[in-house]
C-alpha cells in the first residue's frame, strides 16, 4: 500500500527565509504527486501538481517541488516565505484511479 | 464552474445518536467523491471513497458507512455515534477515471460527540 510521510511536524521560521519541506512516499510504480495547503479557516486547496516531464514543478504563489524518483521524494520549497505562508501543507501521492494519500502534514508559521 | 457543498459546517451529538452528512456536486457529472477524516497531527485519513452511484470502498473498519443515491451525491451516516467519531470530516471529488486530477475539498464539517 502506497504511503506518505512528512517528517517536520511544525516548522517555524522567519519572514523572507527559505523554505523546503520534506515529503517521502513508498510505492515502486508510476505516481501522480501533490501539494495541498490549508491556511487558517480555509478549505484544503491545490498548491502544485507532477504527474510527468520535468520534475522541477512550478506551482501558485512562488511554490515549486521537485520530483527526485531515485529518493522516492517531492520536497515543497520556497526561496522566501511570507507571513501569509503560515499554513498547512500536505503531500500526497496515487497512482492509477486510487483516491490520493496525505502525509500526515506539517504546519509551517511563519514570524515576523 | 464546479462547486462542492458540505452540511453541515458544525454539528454536536450526544453519544449513541445517528448521524448524516451530506455533500453535494454541482456542475460535473460522474465525479469520484471521498469523505475523509482530519485530526490534528494525524493528515487526512480517506474513509470512503465511490466511482458512481451505488458504489462505496470502504478503507478503514469503523462506525460509519457512506452512501451514494445520486450521481452528485455523497452521505456519510452513523447509526450511533461514538465519542471517538468526533472530529473534522471533508468531502472531495475529482474528475472520474483519470488520476491525474487533484482532488478538490469541501470546507468540512466539525463534529463534536458530547
Amino acid at each position: 500500500a502506497q504511503s506518505v510521510s512528512q517528517h517536520n511536524h511544525h516548522v517555524i521560521l522567519s519572514e523572507a527565509a527559505s523554505l523546503e519541506l520534506g515529503c517521502n512516499y513508498s510505492y515502486g510504480g508510476t505516481v501522480n504527486l501533490f501539494w495541498y495547503v490549508q491556511y487558517p479557516g480555509q478549505h484544503l486547496q491545490l498548491l502544485l501538481k507532477y504527474f510527468s516531464g520535468d520534475p522541477l514543478v512550478k506551482g501558485i504563489k512562488g511554490f515549486e517541488a521537485e520530483f527526485i524518483k531515485s529518493k522516492f521524494s517531492f520536497n515543497l520549497r520556497k526561496p522566501s516565505v511570507q507571513w501569509s505562508d503560515t499554513a498547512e501543507y500536505f503531500c500526497a501521492v496515487n497512482s492509477g484511479n486510487t483516491p490520493l494519500v496525505f502525509g500526515k502534514g506539517t504546519r509551517l508559521s511563519v514570524i515576523a | 464552474s464546479q462547486t462542492i457543498h458540505q452540511w453541515p459546517a458544525t454539528l454536536v451529538q450526544p453519544v449513541g445518536s445517528p448521524l448524516s452528512l451530506e455533500c453535494t456536486v454541482e456542475g460535473t457529472s460522474n465525479p469520484n467523491l471521498y469523505w475523509y477524516r482530519q485530526a490534528a497531527g494525524r493528515g487526512l485519513q480517506l474513509l470512503f471513497y465511490s466511482v458512481g452511484i451505488g458504489q462505496i470502498s470502504s478503507e478503514v473498519p469503523q462506525n460509519l458507512s457512506a452512501s451514494r443515491p445520486q450521481d452528485r451525491q455523497f452521505i456519510l451516516s452513523s447509526k450511533k455515534l461514538l465519542l471517538s467519531d468526533s472530529g473534522f470530516y471533508l468531502c472531495a471529488w475529482s474528475v472520474s477515471r483519470t488520476s491525474d486530477q487533484p482532488q478538490h475539498f469541501g470546507d468540512g464539517t466539525r463534529l463534536s460527540i458530547l
